[in-house]
């Protein structure tokens, strides 16, 4: 089957830009998330989708960070406006549902300049 | 919510040494624990896994994991190594829905 897509691979862009990553996950996938891994850290969460409604977003940013999946297929995840400490890798995955395991794509890396 | 910790950042070893990772975590109610690899320049992959049952789990490429949950740990085992399995190795625990992970080791064999 094929995996989870992500888009662009990488960007580089100036403080206080926007910027916005996509990604569409495995077909039949129900449940969609959105992780950022900074350089030395694990994962971290920062919004979980359930078909097109939103399961979790406590640790996403709010003021400058926001996420859709209008219809419950791909979604995408935007900064506005970017900040050094952005500068990370944006991960996507998806599962079966939420008692599955987890696929990830191969990540948007992030450098804020 | 739940934590995830993982020590010893750095492991430097020798090909066919020995391989275990720790990795505790701190949640009390019923959690479902994850391996994952990211080999360099590649995505995170699924290593192993621990639903329920035997807590022994056997995983691809030779890995194994024990869940002791008296100990809340959940190590990683790797009888003999090999260069290919150079990557970062990430502990996850799911409780509550939410998937946190740990900071990671990074494993270097050396040939």
């Amino acid at each position: 089957e094929a995996g989870v897509a992500q888009s662009p691979r990488y960007k580089i862009i100036e403080k206080r830009q926007s910027v916005a990553f996509w990604c569409n996950p495995i077909s039949g996938h129900a449940t969609l998330y959105w992780y950022q891994q900074i350089l030395g850290q694990g994962p971290k969460l920062l919004i979980q989708f359930q078909n097109n409604g939103v399961v979790d977003d406590s640790q996403l940013p709010k003021d400058r960070f926001s996420a859709e999946r209008l219809k419950g297929v791909d979604s995408t995840l935007k900064i506005q406006p970017a900040k050094l400490e952005d500068s990370a890798v944006y991960l996507c995955a998806s599962s079966l549902d939420q008692g599955q395991g987890y696929t990830f794509g191969s990540g948007t890396r992030l450098t804020v300049v | 919510a739940q934590s995830v910790s993982q020590h010893n950042h750095h492991v430097i070893l020798s090909e066919a040494a020995s391989l275990e990772l720790g990795c505790n975590y701190s949640y009390g109610g019923t959690v479902n624990l994850f391996w994952y690899v990211q080999y360099p320049g590649q995505h995170l992959q699924l290593l192993l896994k621990y639903f329920s049952g035997d807590p022994l789990v056997k995983g691809i490429k030779g890995f194994e994991a024990e869940f002791i949950k008296s100990k809340f740990s959940f190590n990683l085992r790797k009888p003999s190594v090999q260069w290919s399995d150079t990557a970062e190795y990430f502990c996850a625990v799911r409780g509550n829905n939410r998937l946190a992970f740990g900071k990671g080791n990074q494993v270097v064999v050396i040939p």
